[in-house]
């Protein structure tokens, strides 16, 4: 089974700002890399898929990095707007088990 | 992009009965398809993996008498809330998953059952 830990569990931020958050994982066997947010009362959207060999994947102001050596990957948010308020999630094995990701509010 | 259709959205139903959930998807086969169960600012949990013309498997401590999943076609599985209770009042979600490399989610099922 994989396990993702990620960090910070919840995180405040004024609208306008960037910010990062942080997926540790170790999964067997690994399939792709994935960022999901989820906003309430919905199901989740992907916002990035990276392969093995990736490092960096951007979609819009949303852009995801890739660590393979240290299982590590991070999302990086520019220019936080209101509606980017939600849950976020990395994946990192062919079954989407999903922790506890990270809450992320933006306030104006 | 691929679209996964849930349905219903919301349902409300009386404890005792049973309740069906579609789900979709639009515009891919999907031999694979997951199910979900999220309650009130906690994580999705999954439920169940769905596969085409086999039966579901089921993660642990999901009852699955209680939940009955059928993925008849490609494109379509559906879950069945059997003598549904008040505690199984959630949010359901499923997901298709397209060539083993990413999944799509659908709308999600909020169930109340009173």
């Amino acid at each position: 089974k994989n396990q993702v830990e990620q960090s910070p569990q919840s995180l405040i931020i004024l609208e306008g700002k960037n910010c990062t958050l942080q997926c540790n994982y170790t999964v067997s066997p690994f399939s792709n890399l994935r960022w999901y947010k989820q906003d309430t009362g919905r199901g989740p959207v992907s916002l990035t898929i990276m392969t093995f060999s990736e490092n960096t994947k951007s979609n819009g102001r949303y852009t995801a990095t890739l660590d393979a050596d240290t299982k590590q990957s991070s999302l990086h948010i520019t220019a936080s707007q209101l509606s980017d308020s939600a849950s976020y999630s990395c994946q990192g094995s062919y079954i989407p088990t999903f922790g506890r990701g990270t809450s992320l509010i933006v306030h104006p | 992009g691929a679209v996964v259709s849930q349905h219903p959205s919301r349902v409300i139903c009386k404890s005792g009965t049973s309740v069906k959930i579609e789900c979709r998807s639009l515009d891919f086969q999907a031999t694979t398809m997951f199910w979900y169960r999220q309650f009130p600012k906690q994580s999705l949990m999954l439920m169940a993996t769905s596969n085409e013309g086999s039966k579901a498997t089921y993660e642990q401590g999901v009852e699955k008498d209680k939940f009955l999943i059928n993925h008849a076609s490609l494109t379509l599985s559906t879950l069945t809330v059997t003598s549904a209770h008040p505690e199984d009042s959630s949010f359901y979600i499923c997901s298709a998953d397209r060539m083993n490399t990413e999944a799509f989610f659908g709308q999600g099922t909020r169930l109340t059952v009173v």
